[in-house]
């Protein structure tokens, strides 16, 4: 069974830094493209970040709103997602989910990208920034 | 960036009743080399993660009921659930993953009347 936790969330003042993690268990971690996505309280979800497998190059790609602010990096030996923030603004009070996409049966097809739909999610972890 | 819109933003429908959501893209999300359509469709209940219903616009997710069902092409996609359930109140959001970012739409929030 696919599990994702987050963790490392809480609260911290504007302009200060936090780091989340994600923990994996139940797939082959280091064949999946790992993604962040957040929602502000009473909000819609806003896709924070991704990160691809390291045979597909650990490419990362970012939401305009955490450009330049947020990495995202992995751990493939403690099978974990990471993302750390800095810089933070108010408007990055939200909760944080991991989430991925896999292959039935974990299985990846030769020459396919893992899936970039987003089957599995965690609970989330929640950050307040404060004024 | 690639822009969702979804309309309407709410939407209250009777038990039994057909229910329909749709989202238009700021361009075309099909991709011409393997002819699919890089859209998902989730559902999110109160205080739950997101739960994929449909991906390629059109594959409903293994355990989701065949009510819901995923249509459209190239920039306009409809997600309708053909008889509504109680347990089906949640909102409901489309995502792009055609080109990073992978924005979601705003959301719909489905009542029942």
């Amino acid at each position: 069974e696919v599990q994702l936790v987050e963790s490392g969330g809480g609260l911290v003042k504007r302009g200060g830094s936090l780091r989340l993690s994600c923990a994996a268990s139940g797939f082959t971690f280091t064949n999946a493209w790992m993604t962040w996505v957040r929602q502000a309280p009473g909000k819609g979800l806003e896709w924070v970040g991704r990160i691809k497998s390291q045979n597909d190059g650990e490419t990362r790609d970012y939401g305009a709103a955490v450009k330049g602010r947020f990495t995202v990096s992995r751990d493939d030996s403690e099978n974990t997602l990471y993302l750390h923030m800095n810089s933070l603004k108010t408007e990055d009070t939200a909760v944080y989910y991991c989430a991925t996409g896999v292959y039935r049966g974990d299985v990846r097809p030769t020459g396919l990208p893992p899936p970039k739909y987003l089957q599995h999610w965690g609970q989330g972890t929640l950050v307040i920034v404060s004024s | 960036d690639i822009v969702m819109t979804q309309s309407p933003d709410s939407l209250a429908a009777s038990l039994g009743e057909r229910a329909t959501i749709d989202c238009k893209s700021s361009q075309s999300i099909l991709y011409n080399s393997n002819n699919k359509n890089y859209l998902a469709w989730y559902q999110q209940k109160p205080g739950q993660p997101p739960k994929l219903l449909i991906y390629w616009a059109s594959t409903r997710e293994s355990g989701v009921p065949n009510r819901f069902t995923g249509s459209g092409s190239g920039t306009d996609f409809t997600l309708t659930i053909s008889s509504l359930q109680a347990e089906d109140v949640a909102v409901y959001y489309c995502q792009q993953y055609y080109r990073p970012p992978h924005t979601f739409g705003q959301g719909t929030k489905l009542e029942i009347k």
